[in-house]
């Protein structure tokens, strides 16, 4: 079945760095990807998504590519902010049968310090 | 636009009783979804409506879980008997309809701890 597999948190950064979450995918079609953010307090919120091979989904900053090749859908910012502590979740959405559920990661902690 | 309402937020029960939640999903939008989170994983499918009609309920534990979404719009979610490892979560999400390209948007969730 299918499967997402995230890097582990929590992932401590100073403001001003770089950020890569790692993620992964198990799939058997040909799925689409998204990142989806927590902030502490709310909901789930889509911060990007990707619906083919070599498609770069970008929002806020952050950006990812689809890569096929590599099963891979890493998350990256050039420059964090205190504001950008949250959680975040690789997942994908592989339309088969009529459902189009999302298959989540566990999720990767991150904490922004000054 | 008023997002995905869920009710109540929180929820204490005792094992073997009842509960339900309930969700008032984005006016128009013609899929329906319950989500199961536990702590420290990934949300996971139970449910998934289509208008009113069941498009996957795979992994909805049918002995115990329940739900039903009249009309087409508003759904519930009720677990009978609830057991420890309910605790969990519960999202609702909905979307314009079923294709991926339409973006899923979530509730705040309503929280259950079993004891």
């Amino acid at each position: 079945g299918d499967s997402v597999t995230q890097m582990e948190g929590p992932v401590t950064l100073s403001e001003e760095a770089f950020l890569t979450i790692n993620c992964t995918y198990t799939a058997t079609g040909y799925p689409s990807l998204f990142w989806y953010v927590q902030y502490p307090g709310e909901g789930l919120q889509l911060l990007l998504k990707a619906t083919k091979a070599d498609d770069k989904g970008s929002n806020k900053g952050f950006e990812a590519t689809y890569r096929k090749e590599t099963t891979s859908f890493h998350l990256e910012k050039g420059s964090v902010q205190v504001s950008d502590s949250a959680v975040y979740f690789c997942a994908l959405s592989d339309y088969t049968g009529g459902g189009n559920k999302l298959t989540f990661g566990t999720g990767t902690q991150l904490k922004v310090e000054l | 636009e008023a997002g995905v309402a869920q009710s109540p937020r929180y929820k204490i029960i005792e094992k073997r009783q009842s509960v339900a939640f309930w969700c008032n999903p984005i006016s128009g939008h013609a899929t329906l979804y319950w989500y199961q989170q536990i702590l420290g994983q990934g949300p996971k499918l139970l449910i998934q409506f289509q208008n009113n009609g069941v498009v996957d309920d795979s992994q909805l534990p049918k002995d115990r879980f329940s739900a039903e979404r009249l009309k087409g719009v508003d759904s519930t979610l009720k677990i009978q008997p609830a057991k420890l490892e309910d605790s969990a979560v519960y999202l609702c999400a909905s979307s314009l309809d079923s294709d991926s390209s339409y973006e899923q948007y979530f509730g705040p969730g309503t929280r259950l701890t079993v004891t």
